[in-house]
């Protein structure tokens, strides 16, 4: 069974540009969760979906979004890019109540 | 608001020794506690899964704890090896499954 796949694992971009990370599940998950992690901040929620619609959503500004997809993959877009988010991206696939990462997606902001 | 406390940050122990990491959590409305492990620059693999009616789970050489009502849980490494360096992060998920993180426990085990 194949595990949470994430891509791509790394990304330049430029201030102000937009980026669009990908994430595909566990085949039968329905849930999916993106998580950033800096050094800084540690871990932290940035949304999930359920079945094509975002059920939990965390403290960040509406630059970042997402979507789910019909087959359950989903993608985060962060629009007009900081340096500040710089960080790990990281996406969770669930059925129930365990998650499972991918490897994640390095983002650098120059 | 659910906060969720990782202790010591960081531990450096000889290889063989067995070891103790701390997580605690303000809130002990769970549903229930994940343990994962992060190697550098990698994401996390889930190591023990612990719902909110349970005490303990084992894997191996880790054994998980969890006390609700003192908001604490516990992993336990048995005859640690260099191989299990990584940071160990906790997280207490709700009922609307979403987790609530520690900040990790960075852990050196000394050859």
């Amino acid at each position: 069974k194949a595990g949470v796949t994430q891509t791509p694992r790394y990304l330049i971009k430029t201030r102000g540009q937009q980026v669009t990370l990908s994430c595909s599940p566990i085949s039968g998950h329905r849930s999916v969760s993106w998580y950033q992690q800096t050094p800084g901040q540690g871990l932290q929620f940035l949304f999930e979906y359920f079945s094509e619609t975002q059920r939990n959503k965390g403290n960040f500004p509406g630059r970042f979004s997402g979507r789910q997809f019909s087959n359950s993959r989903s993608e985060m877009n962060v629009s007009t890019l900081e340096l500040g988010d710089s960080a790990l991206y990281l996406c969770a696939s669930s059925e129930g109540t365990e998650a499972f990462f991918g490897q994640g997606t390095r983002l650098t902001v120059v | 608001k659910q906060e969720v406390t990782q202790i010591p940050a960081a531990l450096s122990v000889p290889e063989g020794e067995n070891l103790v990491l701390n997580c605690s959590f303000t809130d002990s409305a769970i549903y229930n506690l994940q343990w994962f492990r992060q190697d550098p620059g990698k994401g996390l693999t889930s190591l023990l899964l612990i719902q909110s009616s349970q005490r303990e789970q084992t894997s191996g050489r880790l054994n998980a704890s969890l006390d609700k009502s003192s908001g604490r849980s516990t992993l336990y490494i048995a005859a640690s090896q260099p191989g299990d360096s990584a940071t160990y992060l906790c997280a207490v998920s709700d009922s609307n499954y979403q987790l609530i993180w520690g900040a990790g426990t960075k852990l050196i085990i000394k050859p």
